[in-house]
């Protein structure tokens, strides 16, 4: 089935230690986005990308980097320079960046700092 | 700089009752507008949008929307509410650019 996957589903780290979600589609979309949720808070860009090789910063992109190496892949590294990386991130992708395109989401990864 | 309120956080209604769901925009000019719908711990998934053109628009699982240029408004309505429509309600907005900016997000809650 064509879609968005993310793993793992839930991660655990320790405080001080980077850790790395991935994030595959198979969708044939050019461009891909990193959300971060918080209770109350809506979802928050992260980073863009909307071709191989190039990538944005969003809204909250300290303490986070990317990379965009093919197509279909955009994996999100949470630094240790995140001050609080608790939280639900969800990775989604459009046909590209156009404005309006309808942007298609995961499944999402909890990642937990213990 | 855009920015799209949900003034209600947590709304609870009966099976079969109707809904609304309110959003409000600040971009001055036509934005591109969306619902989207989460289930507990899942991703998100497009309920409908708006572009230009009929303001009342229609999308999956029995919901619209009406566009309301005089009030900054795209609320959510449903005529009767189902158990299974208990979930997170994001309205977003594109604004002028290109990039989704979202509510804070209605939980509605259906009692039986």
């Amino acid at each position: 089935d064509g879609g968005i996957t993310q793993s793992p589903k839930y991660l655990f780290r320790k405080e001080g230690q980077n850790v790395t979600l991935s994030c595959e589609q198979n969708l044939n979309h050019d461009a891909m986005y990193w959300y971060r949720q918080d209770p109350g808070q809506g979802l928050r860009l992260i980073y863009y990308s909307q071709i191989v090789n190039d990538f944005q910063k969003g809204d909250i992109a300290e303490g986070y980097s990317v990379s965009r190496e093919k197509k279909e892949s955009f994996p999100l590294t949470v630094t240790s320079a995140q001050k609080n990386p608790t939280a639900f991130y969800l990775c989604a992708s459009s046909t590209d960046g156009t404005v309006g395109n309808t942007i298609y989401f995961g499944e999402g990864s909890w990642l937990t700092v213990v | 700089a855009q920015s799209v309120t949900q003034p209600d956080i947590h709304i609870t209604v009966s099976e079969g009752a109707s809904l609304e769901l309110r959003c409000n925009y600040s971009y001055g000019a036509t934005p591109y507008l969306f619902w989207y719908v989460q289930s507990p711990g899942q991703g998100l998934q497009l309920l409908l949008k708006y572009f230009s053109g009929d303001t009342l628009v229609q999308g999956i699982k029995g919901f619209e929307a009406e566009f309301k240029r005089s009030q900054s408004s795209f609320n959510l309505r449903k005529p009767s509410v189902h158990w299974s429509d208990a979930a997170e309600y994001f309205c977003a907005d594109t604004g002028g650019g290109n990039k989704l900016t979202f509510g804070t997000g209605t939980q509605l809650k259906v009692e039986l």
